[in-house]
């Protein structure tokens, strides 16, 4: 059982524009930053997004992030087939001691 | 450029013991805390542990609390994992991963895992 929810999986076509979802509480997504991973399968994980909306240098201006109150959600806008991947949202948690609680994570298919 | 590299995966016995090894390099090592983080096959990301750029602070999840003891050289731009009393839960990736602050908050660069199977 993840600390922050994502949907398990997305789907569309190529060309379209799909949201994942990432939910949390006011010890994790409420009070601080969330950072998105995408992970191509056999391989680590990469930052996507980070500060809940900045993208590092390289990434594609088609992704993007947003956060309102305990909610984030990853956007992927003119999707392509090497976007298929599994995505995880993450963020500090301030409850016990502090760690960094993650998503299920999300399977995207490109159809 | 910012290279993290692990080391020290292998087969292991149940109850055996494992020191995962990750060296990082590309910039002022003891400016930023280090995270392990796990995936066991076919399931999400776990994180496990972080250490702060001193060293001074180290936070544990719950599955690594007892077991497992995070530590750092800075001398050596390495961060360790020592792993006690492996179960077969345990087999999975292991990464290190450098964080963007001091202190554990945001895991911003990976490195490419190391493979830990816990088996007799």
């Amino acid at each position: 059982q993840s600390v922050l929810t994502q949907p398990p999986s997305v789907s569309g076509t190529p060309g379209q524009r799909v949201t994942i979802s990432c939910s949390g509480s006011s010890s994790n997504t409420g009070s601080n930053p969330v950072n998105w991973y995408q992970q191509v399968p056999g391989t680590a994980p990469k930052l996507l997004i980070y500060s809940n909306n900045q993208r590092p240098s390289g990434v594609p201006d088609r992704f993007s992030g947003s956060k309102s109150g305990t909610s984030a959600s990853l956007a992927i806008s003119g999707l392509q087939s090497e976007d298929e991947a599994d995505y995880y949202c993450a963020a500090w948690d301030d409850s016990l001691n502090g760690f960094v609680a993650f998503g299920g994570g999300t399977k995207l298919t490109v159809l | 450029e910012v290279q993290v590299l692990e080391s020290g995966g292998g087969l292991v016995q149940p109850g055996g013991s494992l020191r995962l090894s990750c060296v990082v390099s590309g910039f002022s090592f003891s400016s930023y805390a280090v995270n392990w983080v796990r995936q066991a096959p076919g399931k999400g990301l776990q994180w496990l542990s972080a250490i702060s750029g001193s060293g001074n602070t180290i936070y544990y999840a719950d599955p690594a609390k007892g077991r497992f003891t995070i530590s750092r050289d800075n001398s050596r731009n390495t961060v360790y994992l020592q792993m006690n009393s492996l179960r077969a839960e345990d087999t999975a990736m292991y990464y290190c991963a450098r964080d963007g602050h001091n202190l554990p908050s945001a895991i911003l660069i990976w490195g490419q895992g190391t493979r830990v199977t816990v088996s007799s």
